[in-house]
C-alpha cells in the first residue's frame, strides 16, 4: 500500500463549479498535511496546510482533515481555468521529510 | 529576495558521466531536501539533511550522492550508477522545529541523458 494515495485524474469540472480533491494516507502517526499546486514544468507551490481535524478555509480553498478515516481533501470553490494544474497531497510524520502522493490533475473547462 | 536557487535549469548528460546539480538557499533554513519527479508522477525523496555535515538517505538514494558542508548549500551528484537519471530534480528547504514543516521549492533542474 502506498503511503499517500491520490486519484491521478484527470478531474474535469466546469468553470465556477466546486472541485473536490481527495487523499488518503497510511500512517496513523502522521501529523501535518499539505496541498501543493504544480503547473506543468514548474515546481510545486504550497496552497494550504492543515494539522487539526476539521476544516480550514483560505479564500476559495478549503482543506478538510479526518484523522480517524486517514483522509484529507481540498475543495476549490468557484473553479477558474487558472486552477488547472496537478495537485499534490503531502504528509509529514515525525521529523521525516514530506511524503508525496502522485498527484491529481485538475482540468477546469471554460 | 530570499529563496532557493537551483542550477542549471536544463542539463544534458552522456551515459557514464557524473553530473552535479547545485542548490543554494538564503532563507536560513536548517533542513534541505532533494526530490526526483518523473513524468506524471509525484515526488520521490532522494536525500535530505537536517543539519550541516549530516544527511540521510531517502527512498531512492541509490546512484546519488550529496554533501552538506554549508548551511546554504546542498549539491546533488547524479552518478553513472544511476540507471535511469532522466528526470526533473527539485531541491527544497524547511525550518526545523516547526510543527508544520512546510517545504519551499527551487525552480527545479531538468536532467536528460542522451
Amino acid at each position: 500500500q502506498k503511503e499517500v494515495e491520490q486519484n491521478s485524474g484527470p478531474l474535469s469540472v466546469p468553470e465556477g463549479a466546486i472541485a473536490s480533491l481527495n487523499c488518503t494516507y497510511s500512517d496513523r502517526g502522521s501529523q501535518s498535511f499539505f496541498w501543493y499546486r504544480q503547473y506543468s514544468g514548474k515546481s510545486p507551490e504550497l496552497i494550504m496546510f492543515i494539522y487539526s481535524n476539521g476544516d480550514k478555509e483560505d479564500g476559495r480553498f478549503t482543506a478538510q482533515l479526518n484523522k480517524a478515516s486517514q483522509y484529507v481533501s481540498l475543495l476549490i470553490r468557484d473553479s477558474q481555468p487558472s486552477d488547472s494544474a496537478t495537485y499534490l497531497c503531502a504528509v509529514r510524520t515525525g521529523r521525516r521529510a514530506l511524503t508525496f502522493g502522485s498527484g491529481t490533475r485538475l482540468q477546469v473547462q471554460p | 529576495d530570499g529563496g532557493i536557487t537551483q542550477s542549471p535549469k536544463y542539463l544534458f548528460r552522456k551515459e557514464g558521466q557524473n553530473v552535479t546539480l547545485s542548490c543554494e538557499q538564503n532563507l536560513n533554513h536548517d533542513a534541505m531536501y532533494w526530490y526526483r519527479q518523473d513524468p506524471g508522477q509525484g515526488l520521490r525523496l532522494i536525500y535530505y539533511s537536517q543539519i550541516v555535515n549530516d544527511f540521510q538517505k531517502g527512498d531512492i538514494a541509490e546512484g546519488y550522492s550529496v554533501s552538506r558542508e554549508k548551511k546554504e548549500s546542498f549539491p546533488l551528484t547524479v552518478t553513472s550508477a544511476q540507471k535511469n537519471p532522466t528526470a526533473f530534480y527539485l531541491c527544497a528547504s524547511s525550518i526545523e522545529g516547526l510543527r508544520t514543516g512546510e517545504l519551499f521549492f527551487g525552480e527545479g533542474s531538468r536532467l536528460t541523458v542522451l
